[in-house]
């Protein structure tokens, strides 16, 4: 009954080799995040949606990028990924006001 | 800028005893919630307990209860019974209003002694 689910769980790149991270849910809920997390971190949001409506966090690198095609999807891209973008990534939904879904996420290694 | 501090960066129990997890936070808002987030060795974030600023009755689910003090911005965790699968990493974290992002505390690595 896997809500908000993440693929795939590890995913290796090589060094400047863009990368498609993936998210999708059956919650139907508006706003979906992700949040980068380092090892022994806390959780860094990245950008959300909320509905179609886009928003970066002001310290985002411009190498990450984001797409919702439609309210069950949401891709994090990442440009040239670069040996500090190694991390755990970790996608959010929820509804206006409810708490945070989260899923298993995704590992990142970057060689 | 809201900021959450989690001052424990570890704790220790032992099974079946009590253990309270501290934070406190910095806002000027108002209308805001409060969290604690469970993040297992698989690294899945799990609610654990959920408290809207405006109740005053502090929030409890199961074992799990918090208290909390909204003028001296404290939102402690407190896990009675501890069991081996309590065993975790725990962040508190805030959220501004409806529509405002999850802002972490830098986590607490609690163990559960047998």
């Amino acid at each position: 009954d896997a809500m908000v689910i993440q693929n795939p769980r590890y995913q290796v790149t090589q060094f400047g080799k863009p990368v498609t991270l993936s998210c999708s849910q059956t919650l139907n809920h508006n706003v979906m995040y992700w949040y980068q997390q380092k090892s022994s971190q806390a959780p860094k949001l990245l950008f959300h949606y909320y509905d179609k409506d886009f928003n970066n966090e002001a310290d985002t690198p411009d190498n990450f990028q984001s797409r919702r095609p439609n309210t069950s999807f949401c891709f994090l891209d990442i440009r040239s990924p670069g040996l500090g973008d190694a991390a755990m990534y970790l996608c959010a939904t929820s509804r206006t006001s409810e708490k945070l879904f989260f899923g298993s996420g995704t590992q990142l290694s970057v060689l | 800028a809201q900021t959450v501090t989690q001052s424990q960066p570890e704790m220790s129990v032992q099974e079946a005893e009590t253990v309270t997890l501290s934070c406190t936070y910095d806002t000027s808002e108002s209308d805001y919630y409060l969290f604690w987030y469970k993040q297992p060795p698989s690294r899945q974030m799990i609610l654990v307990i959920r408290q809207e600023a405006y109740k005053q009755q502090n929030a409890t689910e199961n074992r799990f209860s918090v208290n909390f003090q909204k003028a001296a911005k404290s939102f402690s965790l407190k896990i009675s019974d501890s069991q081996l699968g309590d065993a975790a990493m725990y962040f508190c974290a805030y959220r501004r209003g409806s529509q405002g992002n999850l802002i972490f505390g830098k986590g607490t690595k609690l163990s559960v002694k047998p």
